[in-house]
């Protein structure tokens, strides 16, 4: 099946600090969504981009699907953007479900 | 618009026992999915249904089940508990036609 590489699996940022957070995948997709995933465990929806690039507010998001990955930017951060930050894609070739890489976990101290 | 709910938020079992979980979809959507996540990993896929039909399956036994009902709602029943079962159970609906996802906030399972 799909695989979904993200890197790097930990960054430590002062706040303030811009970041850059990697996804790689290794075949074709329907759907690419990053998520914030909270202290609570909520996933929350940051970006729905299987192409293109999009932004919001002090995030951006770029996915070039014809090399396989995505980047998700983050300028000026915060404390409150600490967390997990997932990359989950679904394949062309196998149904619908949401493939999600390990993760990113982000800390941002003051 | 009310987002996706779940119900129970957290949950302890022991070994051995039958659990429900429930899960409501945002208004409109059709699809719901369920996942599990253990700590430290990404969500895993368990199932989709959608118009009340299993259209996937992970990778999980068959003490995994779970069905759609008419007002699009969803239950994962999980059988026979075992301590690897301790997770986060996320449930996520999508609208027709549409890729994207919207999770709900998760039922925590403890199994003692």
């Amino acid at each position: 099946g799909i695989q979904v590489e993200q890197s790097p699996p930990d960054l430590i940022l002062q706040e303030g600090a811009n970041s850059t957070l990697r996804c790689n995948f290794s075949d074709s997709v329907n759907n690419l969504q990053w998520f914030h995933q909270n202290p609570w465990g909520q996933l929350i929806n940051l970006f729905y981009i299987p192409s293109g690039t999009k932004q919001n507010g002090r995030l951006s998001a770029t996915t070039v699907a014809t090399e396989r990955y995505s980047l998700l930017y983050i300028s000026s951060s915060q404390t409150t953007d600490s967390g997990v930050y997932f990359c989950a894609v679904v394949s062309m070739r196998a149904g619908t479900a949401l493939i999600f890489g390990k993760g990113t976990t982000l800390s941002v101290s003051s | 618009d009310a987002g996706v709910t779940q119900s129970p938020t957290h949950l302890i079992k022991t070994r051995g026992q039958h659990v429900t979980l429930r899960c409501s979809p945002i208004s409109g959507h059709k699809s719901v999915s369920w996942y599990q996540q253990v700590l430290g990993q990404g969500p895993q896929f368990i199932f989709q249904y959608y118009e009340k039909e299993e259209r996937g399956r992970g990778n999980f036994p068959d003490r995994f089940s779970a069905r759609q009902f008419p007002n699009y709602s969803s239950e994962l029943n999980v059988n026979a508990l075992l301590l690897g079962d301790s997770a986060l159970y996320l449930c996520a609906s999508s609208r027709p036609g549409g890729y994207e996802q919207f999770f709900g906030p998760g039922t925590r399972l403890t199994v003692l």
